[in-house]
């Protein structure tokens, strides 16, 4: 069955690189996404990536996706304290161009100075 | 701008009363869903419906319901809450995938139910 799994907490110090690590099971998925929720709010999508690529970099963020071993990372560079926050690893299911996501349980980053 | 609201955000009700979250989406998207986030469970699909008239069972759908009868609306409904309803709802909702677009979710700001 389907199923993503993160670790539930992260803290890094301000400056640093953080790495936040998921695993998925379904080797059909199509697009694998992070998003983030920060306090008290819906969640958001920060980035994602295609299933037939390796990496994926926008500014401060590096996705990599080990299609292997089904491992997906999401490294935030110069890590900040507005970057503290929840992020979810979430994939996409088999049912074609609809878009029915399954979420790991996110994991908390905390920054701290 | 387009957008997805819900209400209530707070809501505190009694065990066995019915209770209805509202979710209503800007986007004229087709894919509209609901799921329900718990500490240590993540986000946790309850009910989601591709189009007017169509809905379908998540992970996590006994003790809801939902009716789909346009394309902006979902509303969520407990027939007789329980205790273990106690959580933050989400609405979220999406379009196709294209080549412009990964079909991601966007995502209304939450409901709070506290169920005594």
């Amino acid at each position: 069955g389907e199923d993503v799994e993160q670790s539930l907490f992260l803290s890094v110090r301000e400056g640093d690189s953080s790495v936040i690590n998921c695993t998925y099971t379904d080797s059909s998925s199509t697009y694998l996404y992070w998003y983030k929720q920060e306090p008290g709010a819906g969640l958001q999508l920060l980035t994602y990536i295609f299933s037939n690529m390796d990496m994926k970099q926008d500014q401060r963020l590096t996705v990599l996706l080990n299609k292997k071993d089904k491992h997906l990372s999401l490294r935030i560079a110069d890590t900040q304290t507005g970057d503290s926050a929840i992020y979810f690893c979430a994939e996409k299911g088999p049912s074609g161009g609809y878009n029915k996501l399954i979420f790991g349980a996110g994991t908390r980053l905390a920054v701290h100075p | 701008d387009a957008e997805i609201t819900q209400s209530p955000r707070h809501k505190i009700t009694e065990t066995g009363r019915q209770v209805t979250l509202a979710c209503h989406q800007t986007w004229n998207h087709n894919n509209m869903f609901w799921y329900r986030q718990d500490l240590g469970h993540g986000l946790r699909l309850i009910h989601y419906s591709y189009g007017v008239h169509d809905t379908n069972k998540g992970e996590v759908s006994d003790g809801y319901s939902v009716s789909r009868s346009n394309t902006e609306d979902l509303p969520l409904t407990l027939e007789s809450a329980a205790s273990s309803q106690t959580s933050v709802y989400f609405c979220a909702s999406s379009g196709l995938a294209n080549t412009f677009s990964t079909g991601e979710l966007f995502f209304g700001e939450g409901s709070r139910l506290t169920v005594l």
